[in-house]
């Protein structure tokens, strides 16, 4: 069975401040994908990463892959109050474009 | 604008009645869609894989007769909860991936909250 575990759960941060959301998955897979949701909402795409070792960065966030360890991690630098929502990452268990998403990380940055 | 519309956003339904959400790809054709379920302040559950012309493959646990899905064309994918019940309340969100230079790009719907009373 496939896990996906996204730590920390919760998060509450002060603006400014940097920190780090980690997602690890059981199985092999060379798509992880980040997305954002915002309350009531449906999934905001963030990245896709599509190899080992791939990086993107879009403003305050940035995202990493490391298929060897089974890990992609989701950086925030100098988070400010906009980046409060909940993040999720999700693995494309077979390459068939079917999700399998992380426990979700909620994400408050506090003023 | 969205690519993936959904339809209705919004349902309330009465226990036992069977209510149908509408998935469209706006602009491109699909040949699969994919149906998750989100419980509040939980993560999305994959449903079921809807396949274009052929039946859908639904995940373990998942009712086939309970969630009926057509996919009635390359831009269309209908999901049906039959006999409702309160417990069947959740926020449904269809996904499509998309083609050519998006072929790696998932785009989701708007995602349709569903209400059983």
């Amino acid at each position: 069975e496939l896990k996906v575990e996204q730590n920390p759960l919760f998060l509450s941060m002060q603006e400014g401040k940097n920190y780090t959301i980690y997602c690890n998955y059981s199985t092999t897979s060379d798509r992880l994908y980040w997305y954002r949701q915002d309350p009531g909402k449906s999934l905001e795409s963030l990245f896709v990463l599509l190899s080992n070792g791939a990086v993107k960065q879009e403003g305050r966030l940035m995202a990493s892959l490391d298929t060897k360890a089974r890990l992609s991690t989701l950086h925030i630098t100098a988070a400010v109050h906009d980046l409060s929502a909940t993040y999720f990452c999700a693995v494309d268990k077979t390459g068939a474009n079917n999700l399998f998403f992380g426990t979700g990380t909620r994400l408050t940055v506090i003023p | 604008g969205a690519v993936v519309s959904q339809h209705p956003s919004r349902v309330i339904c009465k226990s036992g009645t069977s209510v149908k959400i509408e998935c469209r790809s706006l602009d491109f054709q699909a040949t699969t869609m994919f149906w998750y379920r989100q419980f509040p302040k939980q993560s999305l559950m994959l449903m079921a894989t809807s396949n274009e012309g052929s039946k859908a493959t639904y995940e373990q646990g998942v009712e086939k007769d309970k969630f009926l899905i057509n996919h009635a064309s390359l831009t269309l994918s209908t999901l049906t909860v039959t006999s409702a019940h309160p417990e069947d309340s959740s926020f449904y969100i269809c996904s499509a991936p998309g083609t050519g230079n998006a072929g790696n790009t998932i785009y989701f719907g708007e995602g349709s909250w569903l209400t059983v009373v």
